[in-house]
């Protein structure tokens, strides 16, 4: 199975900074990497997939890079709203499709 | 707009059973693959299935391969998750997911339903 890996588990970040999130897999998946919001007490939504393509109406605040086991997840001009926790996902392959473990993101 | 609506959760004992339903809204339901995700309490997320359209090609993660069966009825526009031998550790909210694909077979879960929660306690 795959394995994802995020990091860090969580951070803390001010309004206006720009923040990036790690995931890594534990085997090539080319470019099937896809990222979720989870709001408090929402479902998850994607964000971004494809490893760099954005969801309708998901700011360009947003944007996502990397390729092969190395990806990144970046929000520039941090805000309140984007208080969340964020998974990375990969769909490569065979199943089992997995997810890392999360990043949970707070306002300072 | 699509949407997807579960229904069915709630308290079972463990070695019970539990049948989750997802209604499905907005779009052409017999087109797409479709799948269920879960996440134990506090935990994170873990893809449990996923179904074809036409229901005979289904996957489903080693910890609930011959205990769960993922069904689908086009003609109503439903997903269905039959969940059996139920144990403490399939506790979790259950999310019903669409399988969205790119032209270049990228695939990513968009939407997903509000979630039913599966307690399983004695």
């Amino acid at each position: 199975d795959i394995q994802m890996t995020q990091s860090p588990y969580s951070l803390s970040a001010a309004v206006g900074d720009r923040v990036t999130i790690t995931c890594r897999s534990s085997q090539n998946i080319d470019n099937y990497l896809n990222w979720y919001q989870q709001k408090p007490g929402q479902a998850p939504k994607v964000l971004i997939y494809g490893v760099s393509t954005l969801q309708s109406g998901v700011p360009s605040r947003f944007s996502g890079r990397g390729s092969g086991t190395d990806f990144t997840l970046t929000i520039n001009s941090l805000e309140f709203g984007d208080v969340a926790t964020y998974f990375c996902q990969q769909s490569y392959g065979r199943p089992p499709y997995t997810f890392g473990q999360g990043t949970k993101l707070e306002i300072k | 707009e699509a949407q997807l609506v579960e229904s069915g959760g709630g308290l079972v004992q463990p070695g019970g059973s539990l049948r989750l339903s997802c209604a499905a809204s907005g779009f052409t339901f017999n087109s797409h693959w479709m799948g269920w995700v879960r996440q134990a309490p506090r935990k994170g997320l873990e893809w449990v299935g996923n179904i074809n359209p036409s229901g005979d090609d289904i996957q489903y993660v080693d910890s609930v391969k011959g205990r769960f069966t993922t069904s689908r009825d086009n003609a109503r526009n439903s997903l269905h998750l039959q969940m059996n031998s139920l144990r403490v550790e399939d506790t979790a909210v259950y999310y019903c997911v669409r399988v969205e694909v790119a032209a270049d077979n990228i695939w990513w879960f968009d939407p997903w339903g509000q979630g039913a929660l599966v307690i399983v306690s004695s």
